[in-house]
């Protein structure tokens, strides 16, 4: 069965400060999807990246940067000099062949970036 | 373009009574999902379309619980005698096809008193 464990419940940074997210994941199958969403206070789920199974470089998209290791099954998620409005929690989720399209969810790390 | 839309965006029911929840997918999206998200929980997979049928129910709870999409687009999740424990948020996904990104909608906070 596929398990994803975001095992930082909550992490609290001063502005302009580096956070790492990390994402343990674990599934059988050789082909599969990782995605980062972000969901701030109003709730709704907003999308981040999405990264198959075959493509392990790293991604860099602004102040945010991810980093797959299939070696430890690992996706995490950088946020570089935070600011205020990063604040959310973060999901981290899976879906592969045997799970078709559904995504199964880590349990989320809460984000707090104060001034 | 639009997103996802759901509806009412919260929801006050009494013990027993019966409950339907809306999802209007971004258009064009064959893929529809429901997922439910529990307090400081991430959200769980509940069920999903392709099209008009459900591909996948393996996640609805038990017999309370049923979805439908009629006509492909819209869906209605309804919950027959609502329990204390039906309480969470609920939310609704799509995707231009099965296997693409899922684009959630604000969800719907239903209570159960």
């Amino acid at each position: 069965a596929q398990k994803v464990t975001q095992a930082q419940t909550e992490i609290s940074v001063v502005e302009k400060e580096d956070v790492t997210l990390d994402c343990v994941y674990e599934t059988r199958d050789t082909t599969y999807y990782l995605f980062w969403y972000k969901q701030p206070p109003s709730g709704e789920l907003v999308f981040l990246i999405r990264r198959n199974s075959f493509d392990e470089q790293n991604e860099i998209s602004g102040r945010y940067s991810w980093n797959f290791q299939k070696s430890t099954s690992s996706f995490n998620f950088t946020i570089t000099a935070s600011q205020v409005v990063d604040s959310a929690v973060y999901f981290c989720a899976l879906s592969d062949t045997g799970t078709a399209s559904k995504l199964t969810f880590g349990t989320g790390t809460r984000l707090q970036v104060t001034l | 373009g639009a997103g996802v839309s759901q509806t009412p965006s919260n929801k006050v029911t009494e013990k027993g009574k019966y409950v339907e929840l809306r999802c209007d997918p971004i258009s064009g999206h064959t893929a529809l999902y429901w997922y439910r998200q529990s307090l400081g929980q991430g959200p769980e997979f509940l069920i999903y379309f392709q099209g008009t049928g459900a591909a996948d129910d393996s996640g609805l709870p038990n017999d309370r619980f049923f979805a439908v999409r009629p006509e492909g687009s819209v869906s209605t999740l309804k919950i027959q005698r609502t329990e204390r424990g039906d309480s969470a948020v609920y939310l609704c996904a799509s995707s231009l096809s099965e296997q693409e990104t899922q684009y959630f909608g604000p969800g719907t906070r239903l209570l159960v008193l």
